[in-house]
């Protein structure tokens, strides 16, 4: 069975640009959420889908963050205009209906704003 | 003040001797608490985890949790050069939806 999935690895982009992250969760999971580390920080939680509503997104920094989950699959959180303090690792995680206990992290998207 | 304390570490220990990690949390409503692993450039991967106060054991992993006094503890015994990672405690509410993650704390098992 594959894992949370997330695109891409990387992403260096310039104060004022925008990035779009993407995030596939576990084939099934109805849960998904996204999270962040800053440099020197834990990682926080930023929102909540449960399908494709968002249950909570008491986390998110600001308006600049916007995040989607159409259909229900796949989620995307784009970043418009970019800042500085953006810069961290970007986190997906996905549960089951069930089991928000148990949340299965990806990769991460380490993203750096210059 | 952060809902979950971890120290940061590093903790080195040489292979073969039990690790021994540990965190402390603020709030009460915390029910569900975990451990993840994360090696280096990768995302947390859930080890263990336990509901309310008790011991839970996998394998060569031991978790701890004691609500009295808000402290939650891993053990790694015969620890192994694999086991060399960063290891974070998180905490939820019971029907919670966000994790609580403490800093984590970087182990090395020395060859």
């Amino acid at each position: 069975e594959a894992g949370v999935t997330q695109f891409p690895s990387h992403s260096v982009i310039e104060k004022g640009q925008t990035v779009t992250l993407r995030c596939d969760p576990i084939s099934g999971h109805d849960n998904l959420y996204w999270y962040r580390r800053v440099m020197g920080k834990e990682i926080k939680f930023l929102l909540h889908f449960v399908k494709e509503s968002k249950q909570d997104e008491s986390g998110m920094p600001n308006n600049r963050f916007l995040a989607e989950r159409t259909g229900g699959t796949y989620s995307t959180l784009k970043v418009q205009p970019a800042e500085l303090e953006d810069s961290g690792v970007y986190f997906c995680a996905s549960s089951g209906e069930a089991t928000q206990e148990t949340q299965y992290f990806g990769p991460g998207t380490r993203l750096l704003v210059l | 003040q952060k809902e979950v304390e971890q120290d940061p570490g590093p903790l080195s220990v040489p292979e073969g001797a039990i690790v021994s990690l540990n965190c402390t949390y603020s709030n009460s409503a915390f029910q569900y608490f975990m451990w993840y692993r994360q090696y280096s450039r990768k995302g947390p991967e859930l080890l263990m985890y336990t509901y309310s106060s008790g011991n839970k054991e996998d394998g060569r992993f031991t978790a701890q949790v004691d609500k009295s006094s808000k402290y939650i503890s891993l053990f790694i015994r015969d620890s192994q050069p694999s086991d060399s990672a960063t290891y974070l405690c998180a905490a939820i509410k019971a029907a919670g939806n966000k994790l609580t993650f403490g800093g984590g704390t970087r182990v090395l098992v020395k060859p």
